[in-house]
C-alpha cells in the first residue's frame, strides 16, 4: 500500500513561532504537494516539488517555504506563524503519471 | 491557470432522493478529472476519476459522473442517497500540461441528507 504520512495530526503553536510540517511518501514518487484546506475554499495549493531540491510556488505561497532534501520527504515551513495560518494542511503525492493522487491524513494546525 | 467551480456550496436532499453535484472547470485540454468525498473528521477519499475513454464514469458507493468536454463539466450524480452520504464533496482537475500533475480543487459542496 502506498502511504503518505504526516508528522503530526494536531499542532498548537503560538504566533511568531517557526513551524515545521513533515510529509513522507514511500513509493518513490517524483512530485509532492502541500495544500491547505479551509471551509468554503476547498484545497488550495501552497507549494509543490517535482524533484529533490526543486520547488515551485502554488497559488498561496506567502508566509510559507518548503524543503525537499530527499525524494521521500517534503517539509512545509511556517517561518513565523500567524493566526491566519490556522488551517488543515494536507500533503499529497501523485503517481508519476498523475493517474492517482495519494493524500496524507492531514495536520490540523491552530495558531494562537 | 486552471480553475474549478462547484456551483453549489450546500445541497440538502431527502433520503432516497437523487442528487447531482455540479462541477465546471476552465480548460478542457488534456485533463484528468476527480471527485473526492470527505466524511466528517476524516481524510479525502477518491470517489471516481476520469482519465480517458468512456465519458460516463462509475465510482464507489453508487456514484457516477459524466465528462462533458464541450461544456467543460464533470457533474456527479447518485440516483438514491443514504444518510451515510452526508459529507463534503470536492471536484478536482489535473491539467496534464502543467508541471507536476498538480490538482486544482473546487470549493466543495456539502451534502446534507435528511430522513
Amino acid at each position: 500500500d502506498v502511504k503518505v504520512t504526516q508528522s503530526s495530526r494536531y499542532l498548537v503553536k503560538r504566533t511568531g513561532e517557526k513551524v515545521f510540517l513533515e510529509c513522507v511518501q514511500d513509493m518513490d514518487h517524483e512530485n509532492m504537494f502541500w495544500y491547505r484546506q479551509d471551509p468554503g475554499l476547498g484545497l488550495r495549493l501552497i507549494y509543490f516539488s517535482y524533484d529533490v531540491k526543486m520547488k515551485e510556488k502554488g497559488d498561496i505561497p506567502e508566509g510559507y517555504s518548503v524543503s525537499r532534501e530527499k525524494k521521500e520527504r517534503f517539509s512545509l515551513i511556517l517561518e513565523s506563524a500567524s493566526t491566519n495560518q490556522t488551517s488543515m494542511y494536507l500533503c499529497a503525492s501523485p503517481s508519476n503519471g498523475g493517474e492517482t493522487q495519494y493524500f496524507g491524513p492531514g495536520t490540523r494546525l491552530l495558531v494562537l | 491557470a486552471q480553475s474549478v467551480t462547484q456551483l453549489d456550496s450546500q445541497v440538502p436532499v431527502f433520503e432516497e432522493a437523487p442528487v447531482e453535484l455540479r462541477c465546471n472547470y476552465s480548460s478542457s485540454v488534456s485533463v484528468y478529472l476527480f471527485w473526492y468525498v470527505q466524511y466528517p473528521n476524516q481524510g479525502l477519499q477518491l470517489l471516481l476519476k476520469y482519465l480517458s475513454g468512456s465519458t460516463l464514469v462509475k465510482g464507489i458507493n453508487g456514484f457516477e459522473a459524466e465528462f462533458n468536454k464541450s461544456q467543460t463539466s464533470f457533474h456527479l450524480r447518485k440516483p438514491s442517497v443514504h444518510i451515510s452520504d452526508t459529507a463534503e464533496y470536492f471536484c478536482a482537475v489535473s491539467d496534464l500540461k502543467a508541471a507536476g500533475n498538480k490538482l486544482t480543487f473546487g470549493g466543495g459542496t456539502r451534502v446534507l441528507v435528511k430522513p
